[in-house]
């Protein structure tokens, strides 16, 4: 069975400020990998996707991810945080093979302080 | 620009009431989804269609929650009958997955904010 898991319900920075969002997931089968964000009162937007190829992914609003295979990671990160930047953020995991259902972690919440 | 419709955004119902929330998918996307968000569980996939046909509903209560989807441009979630504990956000979400496997991005609607009281 797939999991992801978000460290840190919560993540505070300083605008102009490094953004760090940790992903790590669980799969017995090579992963897809996404990050989407919520807004308030909004569904879900894809930021990035990892599928195969290049391990450092770009994405949209300035945000990119890493997936490392050795660490079962794919962690988000922007170099400069803006407040609109401020949202919840959702990493899932979904199979290559078989299904295309996506599995969630719990998100995280960035708040970006002026 | 191509967007997953939900309706309606809220709905608020009392306890033992049927409620129905729709949702029209990307035209030409073949897969639809349905998820919860709560604040304790996060988001749960609900069930999921694939050229219409039920592939998974194993995360829906089946005494009280039906998936359908009468045409490719409708899919319905209904609970029958509603109970405070269904308090949520529902969401639907559309794709395309090809022929050969090849997948696409799930693109969600806006959600259905239901309360029941």
């Amino acid at each position: 069975a797939q999991s992801v898991t978000q460290l840190g319900s919560h993540v505070s920075v300083s605008e102009g400020a490094l953004v760090l969002l940790r992903c790590n997931y669980s799969s017995s089968v090579p992963p897809y990998l996404f990050w989407y964000v919520q807004y308030p009162n909004q569904g879900l937007q894809l930021l990035l996707k990892y599928t195969t190829g290049a391990t450092l992914v770009k994405g949209i609003n300035g945000f990119e991810a890493e997936f490392k295979k050795s660490e079962t990671s794919f962690h988000l990160t922007k170099p400069s945080a803006h407040m609109s930047d401020a949202a919840e953020y959702f990493c899932a995991v979904s199979e290559i093979q078989g299904a295309q259902k996506l599995v969630f972690g719990q998100g995280t919440r960035l708040t970006i302080n002026p | 620009d191509a967007r997953v419709t939900q309706t309606p955004r809220h709905k608020v119902t009392e306890m033992g009431q049927e409620v129905t929330m729709r949702c029209q998918p990307i035209l030409g996307h073949n897969t639809v989804f349905w998820y919860r968000q709560t604040m304790m569980q996060g988001l749960e996939l609900l069930a999921y269609f694939r050229n219409r046909a039920p592939l998974d509903d194993s995360g829906m209560p089946k005494d009280r929650f039906s998936a359908e989807m009468p045409d490719a441009t409708l899919a319905t979630l209904k609970i029958q009958p509603s109970e405070p504990r269904d308090s949520a956000v529902y969401f639907c979400a559309s794709g395309l997955v090809a022929s050969g496997g090849g997948r696409d991005t799930q693109y969600f609607g806006p959600g259905t904010r239901l309360t029941v009281l």
